[in-house]
Order: structure tokens, then sequence, then C-alpha cells
């Protein structure tokens, strides 16, 4: 089965940390993103990557960065967290060939992260 | 404009009845459609893609498609208390991301 893991459901990290957000896909996928959802807000897309070692900015990359040094893995870094930075944050992966989905993405469980 | 525009909610629905769940798109090379449900505090999870004009059915659920007006729905037939749950529409337009609504939030009434 499809699967698409993040390494923490909560957190509760402090303002000024720096946070390390883990998403791991064993689909074999090109594609992967980070979004974060808000209420009232919907999911809004921080960074995706469609290779390794390539990343690009999303529609709020403010604050955040990612890596990609493998394909089964990506990072999502809060370089210094902020209360504002609270949030649910969602992995996806999709993949660019037509495997019965139509591009369309999996997710993973989530990870809510609080900020005090 | 939003690129993704959904009916507001919160749809309510009797147990048994159909729900019905509108979408319009504003980029007119969209390619393919999704539906998601989203449970309270869960991810969210695909239940229908279509990508040609006309309607496609699974289960309970059948998305209809119209190009020509950039619209899709999702009727939910024989709604149960466990279609409670908010449902995003996402468009791709030319790449491989998608674009969200902001989710209709559904309630089946038993």
């Amino acid at each position: 089965d499809v699967k698409v893991t993040q390494s923490s459901r909560y957190l509760v990290k402090r303002t000024g940390e720096k946070v390390f957000l883990e998403c791991v896909q064993d689909m074999d996928h090109e594609n992967m993103f980070w979004y974060r959802q808000d209420p009232g807000l919907g999911l809004r897309l921080i960074y995706f990557s469609y290779d390794v070692k390539m990343k690009e900015k999303g529609d709020i990359p403010e604050g955040y960065s990612v890596s990609r040094e493998k394909k089964e893995r990506f990072s999502l870094i809060l370089e210094s967290a902020s209360t504002n930075q609270t949030s649910m944050y969602l992995c996806a992966s999709s993949s660019p060939l037509p495997r019965g989905t139509a591009y369309g993405y999996t997710f993973g469980s989530g990870t809510r992260l609080t900020v005090v | 404009q939003k690129e993704v525009e959904q009916n507001s909610g919160p749809l309510s629905v009797p147990e048994g009845a159909i729900a019905s769940l509108n979408c319009t798109y504003s980029d007119r090379g969209s390619q393919s459609f999704f539906w998601y449900r989203q449970y309270s505090g869960k991810s969210p999870e695909l239940i229908m893609f279509i990508y040609s004009n006309g309607d496609k059915e699974d289960g309970r659920f059948t998305a209809q498609l119209n190009k020509a007006s950039q619209y899709v729905s999702l009727l939910i037939r024989d709604s149960q208390p466990s279609d409670s749950a908010t449902y995003l529409c996402a468009v791709r337009p030319v790449d491989y991301k998608l674009s969200f609504g902001a989710g209709t939030t559904v309630t089946v009434r038993a």
C-alpha cells in the first residue's frame, strides 16, 4: 500500500528553535510537497520538489527551507520557529506518470506543530 | 479571483439523502480534477478523480466534470454519518502542483 510517513504526529517547540519535519515516501515518487493547513485559510503550499536536490518555492516560503538529498525523503526546516508557524503541516507526494491516480497526491498523516 | 472555489458550507443533509458539492476553477487549461475527503484532525484522502467530461461513478460517489463551464461536482448518494467530513476540490493546471479549494464541510444528520 502506498505510504507517506511523517516522523511526528504532534510537536511542541519553543520560539527561536530550529525545527525539522521529516517526510518519507515509499512509492518512488518524483514529486514531493509541503503544505500547511490553517482554519479558514485552507491548504497553502510552502515548498515543493520535482527531483532530488531540486526545490522550488510555493506560495508561502518565508521562514522555511527544505532539503531533498534522497528521492524518498523531503524535509521541511523552520529556521527560527515563531508562534505564527503553529499549524498542521502536511507532506504529499505524487508521480508524474499516470499510475492510476492521474497525478493526484498522497498525503502523509500530518504533523501538528505548536510553537510556544 | 481564487483559482478553485467551492460552495460555502456547512452542508447539512439527512441520512440517506444526496449531498451535492460544487467546485469551479479559473484555469481553462486544467487537466485533472480531484475530490479529497478530510476528517477532523486527519489528513486529506483521495476519493475520486476525473479528467474527461461527463460522469464518473465509484460506489456511492459520482464526480461530474464540465470543462466548458469550468465546473466539477461531487454527489454522495445515500449519505451516511461516516460521510461527515470536509471535502476538498483540487485541480491540476499544467504542472504537477494541485490547486485546492477551501473545502466544504458536510454533516450527515442521523
